[in-house]
């Protein structure tokens, strides 16, 4: 049973336009969410998280919206650049210890 | 920066062998992980450990022990590889942090194909 949920396997956008990549999550204990970015061949790198106690955090052309409601958080890139081509994956936590990823979004961003 | 490094990049091992992945961080981090990244089903948790000589099962633990003999390092261990064992395999460590606001780092990872 899945308990974070990325549905969209693949997104294309056109460079300078904006990039949305959702996550549901059906555990209502998780209390801190996550996006990290990977190259092939590479691992995942943070890029910015949120705690379950806001609804939104920014960082430069980054921006992360939490909807507790809903379950659901989203990501989004503006303006997008090719170099932001990669996997997405969006992860939470429960308890401290024990981060459960999503199965990854691949953004494609066209020059 | 946070470092953690995996020993081996790519391995081919054949079927019934015992593998051994080593990870290092030097960040002193107290939780220390192993996941796997398959397509379609993005990162699955193995094991991961909050202390010396401390392990919990994730996800996924079958066909897999660990050992974290030392703070600094964290060791996945194939008992006798078979071939749904081919993937890649992603060490992470985190800083244990009040109010579980955990962000964990990557290594970059170990291609292991069993044939």
């Amino acid at each position: 049973d899945q308990q974070v949920k990325q549905n969209s396997p693949s997104l294309s956008v056109q460079e300078g336009r904006i990039s949305i990549l959702n996550c549901d999550y059906t555990n209502s204990m998780f209390d801190y969410f996550l996006w990290y970015k990977k190259y092939p061949a590479e691992g995942p790198t943070f890029l910015i998280s949120i705690s379950s106690i806001k609804d939104k955090n920014e960082d430069g052309r980054f921006t992360v919206f939490l909807n507790k409601s809903a379950k659901h958080l989203s990501l989004h890139i503006v303006p997008s650049q090719p170099g932001d081509s990669a996997v997405y994956f969006c992860a939470a936590v429960a308890g401290g210890f024990k981060t459960i990823f999503g199965a990854g979004t691949r953004l494609f961003v066209k020059a | 920066d946070v470092k953690v490094t995996q020993s081996s990049r790519y391995l081919v091992k054949r079927t019934g062998e015992k593998v051994f992945l080593e990870c290092v961080q030097d960040m002193d981090h107290e939780n220390m992980f192993w996941y796997r990244q398959d397509p379609g089903l993005g990162l699955r948790l193995i094991y991961f450990s909050y202390d010396v000589k401390m392990k919990e099962k994730g996800d996924i633990p079958e066909g897999y022990s660990v050992s974290r003999e030392k703070k600094e390092r964290f060791s996945l261990i194939l008992e006798s590889a078979s071939t749904n064992q081919t993937s890649m395999y992603l060490c992470a460590s985190s800083l244990w942090v009040a109010g579980g606001r955990n962000t964990i780092y990557f290594g970059e990872g170990s291609w292991l194909t069993v044939v």
